[in-house]
């Protein structure tokens, strides 16, 4: 088992709809859990943390953690063509520093 | 990318030959990063130095070292360069669990 599972996609949203990314892991100790999003040729940005179960919104972003299921997602509302990219999910494993990504999701938002 | 310089951007090599990648943060970030990212694929950790004086083994170690020569810089080595190590290059620091900085990347090709 890996230890960061992301289907790769591509997914494909209309202009205007709710993205829908989602991240399993498998270390139960990870504490802080990050995305990432990466243009083509770009290298990775960070664009939302969450560290406690539940919601955290920022804008047109949504994560949403579930320690128990091992679970992470990014909800994008109001989706963009500028919301087209790669993401990364990134639990922060049992080595306080130790960052493995997963595989990311290709996110293609059509007009 | 703002805080973290790697060097250099692009590099061809031949089979067998070294190479050292550097990476310089001036952001006082304790931990440190490195990454490659083969086409289509997800970061993978290659080392990393959670403070300076120490470095650990990631996901794809073989074939590579590293110096983690002061808090500033990190440095990735790769003594006998093969095909496979074709890939790019992400030197990262990240400062807790809230901030996270990518270098521009460094585009290697070994033939």
């Amino acid at each position: 088992q890996k230890e960061v599972e992301q289907n790769s996609g591509p997914l494909s949203v209309p202009e205007g709809a709710i993205a829908s990314l989602n991240c399993t892991y498998s270390d139960r100790v990870s504490q802080s859990f990050f995305w990432y999003r990466q243009y083509s040729g770009k290298s990775p940005e960070l664009i939302m943390s969450i560290y406690s179960n539940g919601d955290k919104e920022d804008g047109r972003f949504t994560a949403q953690l579930n320690k128990a299921s091992q679970y992470v997602s990014l909800l994008i509302r109001d989706s963009q063509p500028s919301d087209s990219a790669t993401y990364l999910c990134a639990p922060q494993g049992s080595s306080a520093s130790k960052i493995i990504f997963g595989s990311g999701t290709r996110l293609s938002i059509r007009p | 990318n703002a805080g973290v310089t790697q060097t250099p951007k692009f590099q061809v090599l031949k089979t067998g030959q070294s190479m050292t990648l550097q990476c310089a943060q001036d952001m006082n970030h304790n931990s440190m990063y490195w990454y490659r990212q083969d086409p289509g694929m997800g970061l993978r950790l290659i080392y990393y130095s959670a403070s300076e004086g120490t470095t650990d083994k990631g996901e794809v170690p073989n074939g590579y070292n590293v110096s983690r020569l002061n808090k500033r810089e990190f440095s990735l080595r790769l003594e006998s360069a093969a095909p496979s190590q074709t890939s790019v290059y992400f030197c990262a620091s990240f400062l807790g669990r809230a901030e996270a900085f990518f270098g521009q990347g460094t585009r290697l090709t070994v033939v």
